[in-house]
């Protein structure tokens, strides 16, 4: 049974900063890992989406990577502005397996 | 726009009275799902529908229904309300299987 875990539950960075956050997964069978961004009362928002056969997508200043030998994956963001701070999702969909399994999320907070 | 709508965003209901939040994607999506949102516990995934008139259990489909019987609709239903069962709920769709999930904005549901 895949198990997705993000740690830290919380992380503060001062504006301008690059910052990673952290995604891992208990199950190398991964068909793809998807990165979400949560804002307070808001849904999800698709941010990235790597599939197995991939090392890393970038979108303007997010890279997400994805290392399945060690079962993890990593998110990315250049340059911190205020506009980020959300929570940050990560999901995993195994292979013969119709469910994203998520992790419980980093609430980032981008300090001005 | 392409989008998921979800109705309603909020519901206060008693124990016990029957209830259906609504889902309706506009992109032409053959893969929907529903999930609930606990703090602690992050996303799990209640029921999904890999097309019309397919359904399939989640993780945790217990005292819910649901029904795929247009492809843009896919309606969560619970016949009998418990308390346990106050939580965010989201409707999400993707092409297909497998693909980038699109998440509507929630449904807070509490149940007295």
């Amino acid at each position: 049974k895949q198990e997705v875990t993000q740690i830290p539950a919380a992380l503060s960075v001062p504006e301008g900063e690059n910052l990673v956050l952290n995604c891992s997964f208990t199950d190398s069978a991964i068909y793809n890992l998807q990165w979400f961004r949560q804002d307070p009362g808001k849904g999800l928002t698709s941010l990235l989406l790597i599939q197995s056969s991939q090392r890393e997508q970038t979108s303007g200043r997010l890279n997400a990577s994805l290392d399945k030998s060690s079962g993890r994956s990593t998110l990315y963001i250049a340059a911190s502005q205020p506009g980020d701070s959300a929570t940050y999702l990560c999901a995993a969909k195994n292979f013969g397996n119709e469910k994203l399994t998520f992790g419980t999320g980093t609430r980032l907070t981008i300090i001005p | 726009e392409a989008q998921v709508t979800q109705n309603p965003r909020y519901l206060i209901t008693v124990t016990g009275k029957k209830l259906t939040v609504t889902c309706s994607q506009n992109m032409n999506h053959e893969y929907m799902s529903w999930y609930r949102q606990d703090p602690g516990l992050g996303l799990r995934q209640i029921y999904y529908s890999m097309n019309v008139e397919v359904t399939d259990k989640g993780d945790v489909p217990e005292g819910y229904k649901v029904s795929r019987k247009e492809k843009r609709n896919f309606p969560l239903i619970l016949e009998s309300p418990s308390p346990n069962q106050t939580s965010l709920y989201f409707c999400a769709s993707s092409f297909w299987d497998g693909y980038e999930q699109y998440f509507g904005p929630g449904t807070r549901l509490t149940v007295t």
